[in-house]
């Protein structure tokens, strides 16, 4: 089977810088990805990491382990607006098809 | 366009009715996904569409009929839907290189908010 675990909370100061962790366990292992899902909303991707090292997309940068079977998702210039919920999602094989599974969440909340 | 859409936005539904939830892409995009999200939980994958032909099912129950009458088009029958049915249901598209799909990410709908009744 497949797991991906993420802290349930994480609350940060605006304009401060806060990383959100993932550690999963899963066969077939592809690459790793995370989404912004507002409450209400849908989830919007974010980026993605296939090989081991640091993504960066503006105020975004992900980043990926694959021997520690670890990423992290690092937001900097933290705004209000970054208050959401933000899953690392699992790029799998499953009978010659890749399929995308998502971890348990993190719920950001920013506050002034 | 760079939308997926889904219709309806919300669905009341007994449990003896038969509905259907419709998605529309028109991206170019050849995988598409059905997801069932329920309150502050992640998205669960229920089934993947790959060149409008079922590759994934993830064991989800026969009242879940799922169809992929073009590209564009991605419909969910349902049927005898139990109240722990009540959900948000998510679709999503991705593109697809060579029979793999792609390493992008997913654009998902805005899903439809499904209560039983």
């Amino acid at each position: 089977g497949q797991s991906l675990e993420q802290p349930s909370e994480v609350t940060a100061v605006e304009g401060a810088i806060v990383q959100i962790n993932c550690t999963y366990q899963t066969s077939g292992f592809y690459g790793l990805s995370w989404y912004q899902q507002h409450d209400g909303g849908a989830p919007t991707f974010l980026s993605y990491n296939a090989l081991d090292g640091l993504e960066e997309t503006g105020r975004f940068s992900s980043f990926l382990s694959r021997s520690d079977s670890y990423g992290y998702l690092l937001l900097q210039e933290l705004q209000m607006k970054d208050s959401a919920s933000y899953f690392c999602a699992v790029t799998s094989f499953s009978g010659g098809y890749q399929k995308v599974t998502f971890g348990t969440g993190t719920k950001l909340q920013v506050i002034p | 366009d760079t939308e997926v859409t889904q219709t309806p936005k919300h669905l009341v539904m007994g449990m003896t009715n038969k509905k259907s939830l419709k998605c529309e892409q028109h991206m170019g995009h050849r995988a598409m996904y059905w997801y069932k999200q329920k309150a502050k939980k992640p998205p669960e994958l229920m089934f993947v569409y790959s060149y409008e032909k079922l590759s994934i099912n993830e064991s989800v129950p026969s009242r879940f009929s799922p169809e992929c009458p073009n590209s564009s088009l991605l419909n969910l029958h349902l049927h005898a839907l139990q109240p722990e049915d009540s959900a948000l249901y998510l679709c999503a598209s991705s593109q697809i290189v060579g029979r793999r799909q792609s390493n992008y990410g997913y654009t998902f709908g805005s899903g439809t908010r499904l209560t039983v009744v």
